[in-house]
């Protein structure tokens, strides 16, 4: 079995300021990490993932995420947010095993950018 | 990129009815599509995975009867709520595997059902 655990379920933040949003995860096999964002009455949209290579992955809207495998951490880094950042952003797992199995999602971290 | 496309992005429904929503994977081929369903201000919770050509599996507490799951072609799962209670009003969200690229996931924009 696998979990993800977002321990923040709310981070304000004032614009331009930096924000580090914690996904941890646990699972017994190797596993794909990903972090979706759902902008407010929106679906969810890849935000960025890691599959292998380099533990650091980033997006094309200057949002980052460092997978370390000993802290089985995977958070998600912005150095400085916009006003547009705001929305809810969800972790979340595949394990490897044959591509069977859907994702398994944190609870969510509701970003608020205030100006 | 990937695009998975749902359908309809909003449906009201009367209580008792039954209702359709379709996932289609537009530039891929898709074997495997999952459903979620999202409580407000709650997380994603896995409902089933649908497999082309073969019964989908349901999660635990998932009423197979209740949500029926066709994956009829490579790029089309469909979802249908049968005998739809106010209960069942929720967002319902499918994704897509692309075997193309590492297995990533893409999700649909999802679909807003009410039940009055």
């Amino acid at each position: 079995a696998q979990s993800v655990t977002q321990l923040d379920s709310q981070v304000p933040v004032f614009e331009e300021a930096p924000v580090e949003l914690r996904c941890n995860y646990s699972s017994s096999v190797s596993v794909y990490l990903f972090w979706y964002v759902q902008y407010p009455n929106q679906g969810l949209q890849l935000l960025l993932k890691y599959l292998s290579g380099s533990t650091l992955v980033e997006s094309i809207n200057g949002f980052e995420a460092e997978f370390n495998k000993s802290q089985t951490s995977f958070h998600l880094r912005k150095p400085s947010v916009h006003i547009s950042d705001t929305a809810e952003y969800f972790c979340a797992v595949n394990s490897l095993r044959g591509g069977a199995d859907g994702l398994t999602f944190g609870k969510g971290t509701h970003l608020i950018i205030q100006p | 990129g990937a695009v998975v496309s749902q359908h309809p992005s909003w449906v009201i429904c009367k209580s008792g009815t039954s209702v359709k929503i379709e996932c289609r994977s537009l530039d891929f081929q898709a074997t495997t599509m999952f459903w979620y369903r999202q409580f407000p201000k709650q997380s994603l919770m896995l409902m089933a995975t649908s497999n082309e050509g073969s019964k989908a599996t349901y999660e635990q507490g998932v009423e197979k009867d209740k949500f029926l799951i066709n994956h009829a072609s490579l790029t089309l799962s469909t979802l249908t709520v049968t005998s739809a209670h106010p209960e069942d009003s929720s967002f319902y969200i499918c994704s897509a595997r692309d075997a193309r690229s590492g297995n990533t996931i893409y999700f649909g924009e999802g679909s807003w059902l009410t039940v009055v």
